[in-house]
């Protein structure tokens, strides 16, 4: 089963707007992370928001923000006020307690348009 | 200071042929994480070390691929009788492990098996 789902496979924003990238995942640990990664055309990665599980507060970093939805097993990514250099493959990742490995999304393609 | 270091950054090698792909971590990193992307995909668990404990292989697509981290610092990826199956980028990561997972990526190997 999958761990970790992204559902947009690709998306279009206009520059200035607020997107949000979506993120289930699947887990019966009780204890776990979600991170956030950003993958540019250069292919390096990009760290950019972390939430653990026990966290109250949902994680911000900037503009960027984490809508953890403990009940419903979401973590989406929120940017605010995107920007063109925002244009990047954007990847969800959770880490479970009982193996620590760190498993990835399949990702979403965001576009930002001039 | 040093990020992730990997080499070669490009391979290209026959099909049939071996091949070994190195990841020197950020000094003092006790996890070390091997991922594997085709073109345009997400990124693919292989293997994870942490400290002296025994590494989880669960991500190795085939008794072809194996790793080995020397003295909990080095480590290297290899490959034997590679396929046109095997070409991607080969990702490896490292992170503080404990009570820090964020992950530090370095710049990736990509293998091309002709």
């Amino acid at each position: 089963a999958q761990k970790i789902t992204q559902t947009q496979p690709g998306m279009f924003v206009q520059e200035k707007e607020a997107v949000t990238l979506d993120c289930t995942y699947d887990t019966s640990d009780p204890s776990y992370g979600l991170f956030w990664y950003k993958q540019p055309s250069s292919g390096e990665m990009i760290f950019l928001i972390y939430q653990g599980s026990y966290d109250q507060q949902n994680a911000t970093e900037g503009r960027y923000s984490l809508n953890f939805q403990k009940a419903r097993k979401s973590a989406n990514l929120v940017i605010s006020a995107s920007q063109l250099g925002d244009s990047a493959m954007y990847f969800c990742a959770m880490r479970e307690h009982r193996d620590d490995k760190i498993i990835f999304g399949k990702g979403t393609r965001l576009h930002i348009l001039p | 200071g040093a990020g992730v270091s990997q080499s070669p950054s490009n391979k290209v090698t026959e099909k049939g042929k071996d091949v070994e792909l190195r990841c020197d971590p950020i000094s003092g990193h006790t996890a070390l994480y091997w991922y594997r992307q085709s073109l345009g995909q997400g990124l693919e668990f292989l293997i994870y070390f942490q400290g002296n404990s025994a590494p989880d292989k669960s991500g190795l697509p085939s008794d072809r691929f194996s790793a080995e981290r020397t003295g909990g610092s080095v480590s290297t990826l290899t490959i034997q009788r590679t396929q046109q199956e095997d070409s991607a980028v080969y990702l490896c990561a490292s992170s503080p492990g404990q009570a820090n997972y964020e992950q530090y990526f370095g710049p990736g190997t990509r293998l091309t098996v002709t």
